[in-house]
């Protein structure tokens, strides 16, 4: 199976910083990475999947980049409502492993 | 719009079974592949298994191999997924997700397993 690996698993952060989470795969999954946002008592929402593609309706301050085993998201304005945790999952094959998780916050 | 409503919270003894459904609408049923996630208490996020419904095959993650079962009704787009001999480490949320993107989520399935 593969496993996901991201880092840091928290942070702490201000309004208008820049803001990069990295997630890491145990072996390539090419571009079958998505990126999800939860906020306490709420269902995770999709940020960004294949990697670098925004799912519609998430704000452009919201990036995401990588290939094969490392990848990344960036938030580039840290706004109020971006305080929450953040998971990367692989879809490359089953089973779908989600990283551990990174809160960020205040 | 697409929506994906679940049933509602469940408490089981240990050892015993719970099924949770998972209801689509807005979208076409069989297009999509549909995922079970649960999560504990402060917890992240645990992928299970998943359904094709086109094709009626399932996967599922070799932790719950032998507990769990996913089964889905194309002529009510419903996915289920059971989960028996419970203990109280199943106590989570559970959610169902849809397709490889997981761009929809239910609203969540709580499951309690207390003696």
């Amino acid at each position: 199976d593969i496993q996901m690996t991201q880092s840091p698993s928290s942070l702490s952060a201000s309004v208008g910083d820049r803001v990069t989470i990295t997630c890491r795969a145990s072996q390539s999954i090419s571009t079958y990475l998505n990126w999800f946002q939860q906020k306490p008592g709420r269902a995770p929402q999709l940020l960004i999947h294949d990697a670098s593609s925004l799912q519609s309706g998430v704000p452009s301050r919201f990036s995401g980049s990588g290939s094969e085993t490392d990848f990344a998201l960036t938030i580039s304005s840290l706004q109020p409502e971006d305080f929450a945790t953040y998971f990367c999952q692989h879809a490359f094959r089953t089973p779908w492993a989600f990283g551990q998780g990174t809160r960020v916050e205040v | 719009q697409v929506q994906l409503v679940q049933s509602g919270t469940e408490v089981r003894k240990p050892g015993s079974s719970v099924k949770v459904s998972c209801k689509a609408s807005g979208d076409i049923f069989s297009r999509f592949s549909f995922s079970w996630v649960r999560q504990a208490p402060g917890q992240g996020l645990e992928w299970m298994g998943r359904i094709i419904p086109v094709f009626g095959t399932t996967d599922y993650a070799q932790k719950f191999q032998g507990r769990i079962t996913i089964t889905a009704d194309e002529s009510t787009s419903t996915a289920y997924m059971e989960l028996s001999s419970l203990r109280s480490e199943d106590t989570a949320v559970y959610y169902c997700a849809r397709g490889r993107y997981s761009d929809y989520w239910g609203q969540g399935t709580l499951v309690t397993v207390s003696s």
